[in-house]
């Protein structure tokens, strides 16, 4: 069975530091992965896509980026935080890019 | 321009009763619709889908109820359980990319 995994659970940096959030997916090949957020009594919004190694696609303009060095891998990065940046982060991923399966999500805090 | 909404924020039912939750979307081009359910700092858990050929899909207690006409889709939850208490999100889909409304807060009280 197909399982994925995200962390760290919880972090709290400061403003102007780098972030780093990792993403791997077992049990599949070759699957589309995603990065959403979820901002404080709002919906999940699309921050990154990827097909493949390599391909990212970004939904959203900001100060984050997306890689994906590995087929299974998914990181999410910046390299100075935002106040604005807090949030529950969530990684994601799909077969047939209509069902989407989540991660345990990352709780993120810029103090 | 937010083109999934579900105008309802929260929803209170008593348990063994129906729990209706709606859902609205702008795009006509959506071809998958989707509900996820959430408890607090955890992950959305898929619960289920439809296509866009299909107007009903039942699993279990759950079924989602497509009107493509009206742009609106809806799960039902019958009969209610305590344990259902969760946020549900729906989401639509097209070309492999979800957009998700902002939740709708069920309480189902004993």
């Amino acid at each position: 069975s197909q399982t994925i995994h995200q962390w760290p659970a919880t972090l709290v940096q400061p403003v102007g530091s780098p972030l780093s959030l990792e993403c791997t997916v077992e049990g599949t090949s070759n699957p589309n992965l995603y990065w959403y957020r979820q901002a404080a009594g709002r919906g999940l919004q699309l921050l990154f896509y990827s097909v493949g190694i390599g391909q990212i696609s970004s939904e959203v303009p900001q100060n984050l980026s997306a890689s994906r060095p590995q087929d299974r891998q998914f990181i999410l990065s910046s390299k100075k935080l935002l106040l604005s940046d807090s949030g529950f982060y969530l990684c994601a991923w799909s077969v047939n890019g209509n069902t989407i399966y989540f991660g345990e999500g990352s709780w993120l805090t810029v103090v | 321009d937010q083109q999934v909404k579900q105008n309802s924020p929260s929803l209170s039912v008593q348990e063994g009763r129906i729990s209706i939750l709606n859902c609205d979307y702008t795009n006509s081009m959506f071809d998958y619709f989707l509900w996820y359910k959430k408890y607090p700092a955890e992950g959305p858990t898929f619960l289920i889908s439809i296509s866009s050929i299909k107007d009903k899909n039942e699993d279990g207690r759950f079924t989602v109820f497509l009107n493509k006409s009206a742009k609106h889709l809806s799960l039902h939850i019958v009969p209610s359980q305590p344990g259902d208490s969760a946020v549900y999100f729906c989401a639509a889909s097209l070309a492999g990319k979800s957009t998700f409304g902002d939740g709708t807060t069920l309480t189902v009280k004993p």
